[in-house]
């Protein structure tokens, strides 16, 4: 059984920028979330994907959007890059069978210069 | 605004003492109530979770407390080792938003030789 994986595992990118985080969840997890953590901070829920749709978005403008892939595979995509968008990118999968457990990956680290 | 609170920021012990965390909520909807440790350019990996209907769990050396009415809930670390040295997370969620975790701020623990 394969964990959460995510790429690229550092990333470093200008203001203004576009940029796509992937993830692949663990085998038989059809629901991905996605969490963003900020340094010394915890993580903040951004949105969750299931069954290729969204299915809850937290406090993030539209600029942070995602896609869900028929695989469970999943993207995040973030617009217009700010400062203050350098963080931790976390992707954690679940199956609604498997009670609230999430399994994370080990995360992208993106800064924004 | 957090809706979970998480204390203290950081915390040092010595090999075998016992580090304590605590964590409060306001939002009664929440039934899921995991900790998370993470280390250094890692995910954060869950060690245990707890639902309100129980008012303690324990799994190995760690140790979750939960006290309803007062809408808290601790970690207790048994025998810590320097092993343990890591960031610790407390999280809540609720059925209606399975998966969508609302994490503490965290808690770094420094377990000492």
């Amino acid at each position: 059984e394969t964990g959460v994986t995510q790429s690229p595992t550092h990333l470093i990118k200008t203001r203004g920028q576009q940029v796509t985080l992937r993830c692949s969840s663990q085998s038989g997890h059809n629901t991905v979330s996605w969490y963003q953590q900020a340094l010394g901070q915890g993580p903040q829920f951004i949105f969750q994907y299931y069954r290729e749709e969204e299915n809850g978005r937290g406090n993030f403008p539209p600029r942070f959007s995602g896609l869900q892939f028929p695989n469970y595979s999943s993207e995040l995509n973030v617009n217009a890059l700010e400062l203050d968008d350098s963080a931790l990118y976390l992707c954690a999968s679940s199956t609604p069978t498997g009670g609230d457990e999430q399994f994370f990956g080990p995360g992208t680290r993106l800064t924004v210069l | 605004q957090q809706q979970v609170k998480q204390s203290p920021q950081s915390l040092i012990v010595q090999k075998g003492g016992i580090p304590i965390i605590n964590c409060a909520y306001e939002n009664t909807a929440f039934d899921y109530f995991p900790w998370y440790q993470q280390f250094p350019g890692k995910g954060p990996a869950l060690l245990i979770a707890i639902r309100p209907d129980v008012s303690e769990k324990k799994e190995g050396r760690f140790t979750i407390s939960f006290n309803k009415s007062a809408k808290q809930f601790s970690l207790h670390i048994m025998d810590s080792q320097p092993g343990d040295s890591a960031t610790y997370f407390c999280a809540a969620s609720k059925s209606l938003a399975r998966g969508k975790l609302q994490f503490g701020a965290g808690t770094q623990v420094v377990v000492t030789p």
